[in-house]
């Protein structure tokens, strides 16, 4: 079965500045999708960026981009110039053959004036 | 309108009640899905659904059952609430029909809580 780990429960960060979240996961499949969902107080799920696991380009969305590392199956998730609306829990997420979503256990998120 | 909906947005019941939370969507997908967040733990899938005629049983399926009444909708039931059952339950859609990239959709969940 396919684990997800994020190895930081918490993080914070001063306004403007760039922070970066750490997930790894593990799978023997070679084709999958890769996903960073926020979840800010409001307690909505909102999709900030995939990765099909087949593209070697990182992906970017914005302020938020990610450094998908395959072999070390490694995908984080960067955001700069970070925001006051950026305070979040964010998930990392994996989908393989099986379609279904596999989630960390999140990284809280505060970003600090 | 919100195009994934959840019913109740939030429920305080006791051990032992039958408990129904309900989920619809506008979206046209036909994947629906039932998560559970408990702090600490990430999300955890529940039961999922491809189509109307096919449930399966999702990460921790124990003391929950579904029903897919039509495409749309998509109901979760405990049958006998107890108090480890209090979480934040999320229902979602996807696309079957798109590349395998396309997310799910989450509703804005459904706080509950068994006392």
């Amino acid at each position: 079965a396919q684990t997800v780990t994020q190895s930081q429960p918490e993080m914070s960060v001063q306004e403007a500045e760039t922070v970066t979240l750490s997930c790894t996961y593990d799978t023997s499949e070679s084709n999958y999708y890769l996903f960073w969902y926020k979840q800010p107080p409001s307690r909505q799920m909102i999709l900030v960026i995939r990765q099909e696991a087949y593209k070697q380009q990182n992906a970017t969305e914005n302020r938020f981009s990610v450094n998908f590392q395959k072999a070390a199956k490694s995908f984080s998730l960067k955001i700069s110039d970070s925001q006051l609306g950026d305070t979040a829990m964010y998930f990392c997420a994996f989908k393989g053959g099986s379609e279904k979503l596999v989630f960390g256990k999140g990284t809280k998120l505060t970003v600090n004036p | 309108d919100a195009d994934v909906t959840q019913t109740p947005r939030n429920r305080i019941t006791k051990t032992g009640k039958r408990i129904m939370l309900e989920c619809s969507q506008t979206k046209g997908h036909d994947r629906m899905y039932w998560y559970r967040q408990d702090p600490g733990l990430g999300l955890r899938l529940i039961y999922y659904s491809f189509d109307v005629k096919d449930i399966n049983k999702g990460e921790i399926s124990d003391g929950y059952s579904v029903s897919r009444q039509a495409q749309a909708k998509f109901s979760l039931s405990l049958e006998s609430a107890i108090p480890n059952q209090t979480a934040l339950y999320f229902c979602a859609t996807s696309d079957g029909q798109g590349a395998g990239n396309q997310p799910q959709h989450f509703g804005d969940g459904t706080r509950l809580s068994i006392l």
